[in-house]
């Protein structure tokens, strides 16, 4: 079955710590996307990539880096520099193209700093 | 830049119908979105509308567009305790990504 992956479910950091959170998609899609959402706010883009080996800086994208060197893999680094990274993660793909595409969504991340 | 903006709560009672509101700021937009997310989990798409409809109809769901005000709406008949979830309107922007709003959380009382 075709999809989108996102692991671990639950990870949990100390302060001052990097954590990086997978995201894998077998849907063979160009475009890759990293929101964070928090209560009443809604999903934030932090990084989105159209192609591989590119990548761009979405609205909060300070504290976070991603790389894209697959097509199938956006992995997302909550680095130190984050201040307050508590938050559910959630990754998204779309094929390309300027007519109808749909965002597909993994399962999410939850990310606690303890 | 584009902005989309919801209601946070709606409660209703079993079996009536539910309309959640929403309206956005990008009139190039040509598709716009519904997403439902349950708790813990990701967004799944419930439905869409091309911007050049007025009205779409799936089983028990009604997406009114009106593009004049930049007004979407969607409706939910007979509303069943599984449909309590956060609902998010979308569009796709200039640049081909996503603008979500803040999500409309939907309580169904018994």
């Amino acid at each position: 079955d075709g999809g989108i992956t996102q692991s671990p479910k639950y990870l949990f950091r100390k302060e001052g710590q990097n954590v990086t959170l997978s995201c894998e998609q077998n849907l063979n899609h160009d475009a890759m996307y990293w929101y964070r959402q928090d209560p009443g706010q809604g999903l934030r883009l932090i990084y989105y990539s159209q192609i591989v080996n590119d990548f761009q800086k979405g609205d909060i994208a300070e504290g976070y880096s991603v790389s894209r060197e697959k097509k199938e893999s956006f992995p997302l680094t909550v680095t130190s520099a984050q201040k307050n990274p508590t938050a559910f993660y959630l990754c998204a793909s779309r094929h390309g193209g300027n007519g109808f595409t749909e965002a597909f969504f993994g399962q999410g991340t939850r990310l606690t700093v303890v | 830049g584009e902005d989309v903006e919801q209601s946070l709560f709606l409660s209703v009672r079993e079996g009536d119908s539910s309309v959640i509101n929403c309206t956005y700021t990008d009139s190039s937009s040509t598709y716009l979105y519904w997403y439902k997310q349950e708790p813990g989990a990701g967004l799944q798409l419930l439905t869409y509308i091309f911007s050049n409809m007025d009205m779409k109809q799936d089983q028990r769901l009604t997406v009114l567009l009106n593009k004049k005000d930049k007004h979407l709406s969607l409706r939910i008949a007979d509303t069943q305790t599984g449909d309590s979830a956060i609902y998010f309107c979308a569009e796709k922007d200039y640049g081909q990504n996503f603008v979500f709003g803040p999500g409309t959380r939907l309580s169904v009382l018994p």
